[in-house]
């Protein structure tokens, strides 16, 4: 079982349309969560923290379920320019920041 | 304040040739962390360094990779001899462990083609 699982996508959504991601979690001793945005032949940059309580960013809106170990991301709105592939992030308790990324949900968002 | 930095862009080699990867960290970070992503395993941690010493090199896939880190602020990924199966995006990440933040900020990724 891979410790950090998405479903690939993509999504292909209309501009202005409410789009969700989930993804799994299988080390229950993880402790810091995020989302990644990767665009298309770039490097993954961070997107937003995930904190327990959930946390919210503009149109951008993150969620934290540890007792299922899932996390959400919640994009409202959509723009064009949200099309990207959105990589879910866990850390895996080494003694140091040791990010796990899963392989990424495609979003494709048109006009 | 420039990010991190890495050398080549794209690098085109045949099986067998050696391959040197470049990387430049963001001044004042005292982390570094080289990844490899492919379309089958995504983006993989190959090894991490924390004020120039390895930490955690168990994701190296074979000693035909190496890596060093001879001063503060920049490393190298070495791969020798080279394989078609090396083919990938190579990216190294830098952060500031300890301190505010310790969010890993990429660099543009090094494209690796082995003929």
């Amino acid at each position: 079982r891979k410790e950090v699982e998405q479903d690939p996508g993509p999504f292909n959504v209309p501009e202005g349309a409410t789009v969700a991601f989930n993804c799994t979690y299988s080390n229950s001793a993880s402790q810091s969560f995020f989302w990644y945005r990767q665009d298309c032949r770039k490097e993954p940059k961070l997107l937003m923290s995930v904190y327990s309580s959930g946390n919210e960013d503009g149109r951008f809106t993150a969620q934290l379920n540890r007792a299922s170990q899932y996390i959400s991301l919640l994009i409202r709105d959509s723009k064009l320019s949200d099309s990207a592939t959105y990589l879910c992030v866990v850390n895996s308790p080494a003694g140091f920041q040791k990010l796990v990324f899963g392989t990424g949900t495609r979003l494709l968002v048109s006009p | 304040d420039a990010g991190v930095i890495q050398s080549p862009r794209h690098e085109v080699t045949e099986m067998g040739q050696e391959v040197t990867l470049r990387c430049k960290l963001i001044s004042g970070h005292n982390s570094l962390f080289w990844y490899r992503q492919t379309m089958m395993r995504g983006l993989e941690l190959l090894i991490y360094f924390n004020n120039n010493v390895p930490i955690d090199d168990s994701g190296m896939p074979e000693d035909r990779f190496s890596a060093k880190m001879p001063n503060a602020s920049f490393s190298t990924l070495k791969i020798q001899p080279s394989e078609p199966r090396d083919s990938a995006v190579y990216f190294c990440a830098s952060s500031d462990q300890g301190g505010s933040t310790d969010t890993q900020y990429f660099g543009p990724g090094t494209r690796l083609t082995v003929l």
